[in-house]
């Protein structure tokens, strides 16, 4: 199976900062990665799919890059809205994996 | 307004079976594939199960494989997972997904409130 390798596992940041979250594949998977953000209580949303595509509906400041086994999602100006956990997930083959997720807290 | 709501879950004894329900609505059920994804208390996100549209093929990570079984019924927009031999380990939220595409994965795009399963003696 594919392991999803997430760092850092908790992030403090403050509103405007600019922050990055990497996600590490145990083996190539080209550019099938998704990226989620989950806040307590309620079910996770689609942020980016294949990589660096940008899901419709999500605000342009979260960004996705990275192929191979390297995988970054960046957000440029962080918003109160943002502080949540994040999880990345490839979808190369069966069985689908997640990270371990990334909670972004407010510091 | 694509919606999904999982209904099914509940407390159940170690070796019991339940069955999961997650009623679509707001597109075409039939042309997409579904997925069900899981979440134990305070954990992480564990991809359950899939299946896809046309064919209808299957997939099932190896820690339910054997005892859970998906499956969907068109006429009824539902999706269904069949959990059987139940363990205290599969104790989680249960979520519906909802593809964005048919017959591959490429994304979870919509999903349900989800259904807490509780299995203890």
């Amino acid at each position: 199976d594919i392991q999803m390798t997430q760092s850092p596992s908790t992030l403090s940041a403050s509103v405007g900062d600019r922050v990055t979250i990497t996600c590490r594949a145990s083996q190539s998977i080209s550019s099938w990665v998704a990226w989620y953000q989950q806040k307590p209580g309620k079910a996770p949303r689609l942020l980016i799919y294949k990589a660096s595509f940008l899901q419709s509906g999500v605000p342009s400041r979260f960004s996705g890059s990275g192929s191979g086994t390297e995988f970054t999602l960046t957000i440029s100006s962080l918003q109160p809205d943002d502080f949540a956990t994040y999880y990345c997930q490839h979808y190369n083959s069966y069985p689908i994996t997640f990270g371990q997720g990334t909670r972004l807290d407010i510091k | 307004e694509v919606q999904l709501l999982e209904s099914g879950g509940g407390f159940i004894q170690p070796g019991g079976s339940l069955r999961l329900s997650c009623a679509a609505s707001g597109f075409t059920f039939s042309s997409y594939a579904m997925s069900w994804v899981r979440q134990a208390p305070g954990k992480g996100l564990e991809w359950v199960s899939g299946i896809y549209s046309g064919d209808s093929s299957t997939f099932y990570a190896d820690s339910v494989r054997g005892r859970f079984t998906i499956s969907r019924d068109k006429s009824k927009n539902t999706l269904y997972l069949q959990m059987n031999s139940l363990r205290a380990e599969d104790t989680a939220i249960y979520y519906c997904a909802k593809d964005r595409a048919a017959a591959a994965t490429t994304g979870f795009e919509c999903w349900g409130q989800g259904t807490l399963v509780t299995v203890s003696s």
